[in-house]
């Protein structure tokens, strides 16, 4: 079946200005995930779903960074006034179910450049 | 802020080869998980250990886990240059969901 997938697949800004990335889940998978990669480094938490609404959103650097889920399916992580260092590749995950030891199925990603 | 640091940071070895991955972590954790990461392919889950398992086994990858000394290892038999990749372990806490923290990687390269 169909993955996770993730538009556009590359998307170039400029300083200052506001940025939409979408995430479709796998059919049925309850919960969703946003991660940021950095060059050379693993993925770094910024939230997570389960249905509808934002578990936890800790990982989320600061208040440009809003993400919405609501239909329980497709993902739209929001950043606003982007700057320089927002540049990275933005992931997004989904699984089955929320909880321990399910796996997370990864989209190929957002690379995202501000420029 | 990552848990997981993966050891070493890079590795090169010959096709046919073992290569072996270690990941340490510094909280308690449920699960360990390791991912490979190549270009163009976006991340792929490998295995899941359970805090409460010591070793797994799938196809040609082993990996081990040792609560105690909080670190794991990931062994790939035979390599071949299709292994060549980033390879990150990943740690969910001990809170009771998932929010999973990933190493820095190993950086792999299998020469044909």
């Amino acid at each position: 079946g169909a993955g996770v997938s993730q538009t556009p697949s590359n998307k170039v800004t400029e300083k200052g200005k506001y940025v939409e990335l979408r995430c479709d889940p796998i059919s049925g998978h309850t919960a969703l995930y946003w991660y940021r990669q950095s060059l050379g480094q693993g993925p770094e938490f910024l939230i997570y779903f389960q249905g509808t609404g934002a578990a936890d959103d800790s990982g989320l650097p600061n208040d440009r960074f809003f993400a919405v889920r609501p239909e329980g399916s497709v993902s739209t992580l929001k950043i606003q006034r982007t700057e320089r260092g927002d540049s990275a590749v933005y992931l997004c995950a989904s699984s089955l179910q929320a909880g321990n030891g399910y796996e997370q199925y990864f989209g190929p990603g957002t690379r995202l450049t501000v420029t | 802020s990552q848990q997981g640091e993966e050891d070493p940071q890079a590795l090169s070895i010959q096709e046919g080869e073992n290569a072996t991955m270690n990941c340490s972590y510094k909280t308690s954790i449920n699960n360990l998980q390791w991912y490979r990461q190549n270009s163009g392919r976006g991340l792929v889950h490998l295995i899941l250990i359970r805090s409460n398992e010591r070793e797994k086994h799938s196809g040609r990858l082993r990996v081990t886990l040792d609560t105690s000394k909080k670190s794991s290892s990931l062994l790939i038999t035979a390599s071949r240059a299709a292994d060549t990749a980033s390879y990150f372990c990943a740690t969910d806490g001990s809170g009771g969901y998932q929010k999973v923290t990933f190493g820095i990687g190993t950086k792999l390269q299998v020469i044909p």
